[in-house]
């Protein structure tokens, strides 16, 4: 059974560019939720998606979106790429009436 | 609104010393209490977690019991291990209408030692 899984595992821009990063959940699970971590920070949520809407959104401004497919996956968008976005970006997913979130292993995005 | 705090490390021990790592946190309802770790490059893995007040989560020698009357979630091992080194996040569920999101401290850093 796979787990969760991300690509791409690193990824280089520069500012002002636009991102893409895919996540495909683990089997049986329908929600995803992803979320931004900064060097020797915790996770911070940025939204989450359930039945291919947006369910909850962080504080993060309109420049982070994303998108859920029919089948589960999804993908969280980034625009007019900042320095500060350089981060880990995880996603999490977990099954309806659940409450234990599994991560993947992140996508490493360096804005230069 | 609802929040978590750790202990800042890095906590530094020899192989087969007593841990402890601090988590206390602040939340209105009754959240679910969770243990993550994460290794050196990679993401978040589920360590342990506790429903509900006085429940004890455990894995892998890991424990933790959810206090309610002093809002913490210390997160122990009796005899750590070098492979044990890692950062370790205390985290809670902040359950809203039709979502669940986790809130994350800022993590401990833990380095064991032969």
């Amino acid at each position: 059974d796979a787990g969760v899984t991300q690509s791409p595992t690193h990824l280089i821009k520069t500012r002002g560019q636009q991102v893409t990063l895919r996540c495909s959940p683990k089997s049986g699970h329908d929600t995803v939720s992803w979320y931004q971590q900064a060097l020797g920070q915790g996770p911070q949520f940025i939204f989450q998606y359930y039945e291919e809407e947006e369910r909850q959104r962080g504080n993060f401004p309109d420049r982070f979106s994303g998108h859920q497919f029919p089948n589960y996956s999804s993908e969280l968008n980034v625009n007019a790429l900042l320095l500060g976005d350089s981060a880990l970006y995880l996603c999490a997913s977990m099954g309806s009436g659940q409450e234990t979130q599994y991560f993947g292993p992140g996508t490493r995005l360096l804005v230069l | 609104g609802n929040s978590v705090t750790q202990m800042e490390g890095p906590v530094t021990l020899s192989e087969e010393a007593f841990l402890t790592i601090n988590c206390t946190y602040t939340a209105t309802g009754y959240p679910s209490l969770f243990w993550y770790v994460q290794y050196p490059g990679e993401g978040l893995q589920l360590l342990l977690k506790a429903t509900k007040a006085d429940d004890k989560g455990s894995n892998k020698g890991f424990e933790a019991t959810y206090r309610k009357e002093t809002t913490s979630f210390h997160l122990e091992k009796g005899s750590v291990q070098v492979s044990d080194s890692a950062v370790y996040f205390c985290a809670l569920s902040d359950q809203g209408y039709n979502t669940d999101k986790l809130i994350f401290g800022t993590g401990t850093r833990l380095q064991v030692f032969p």
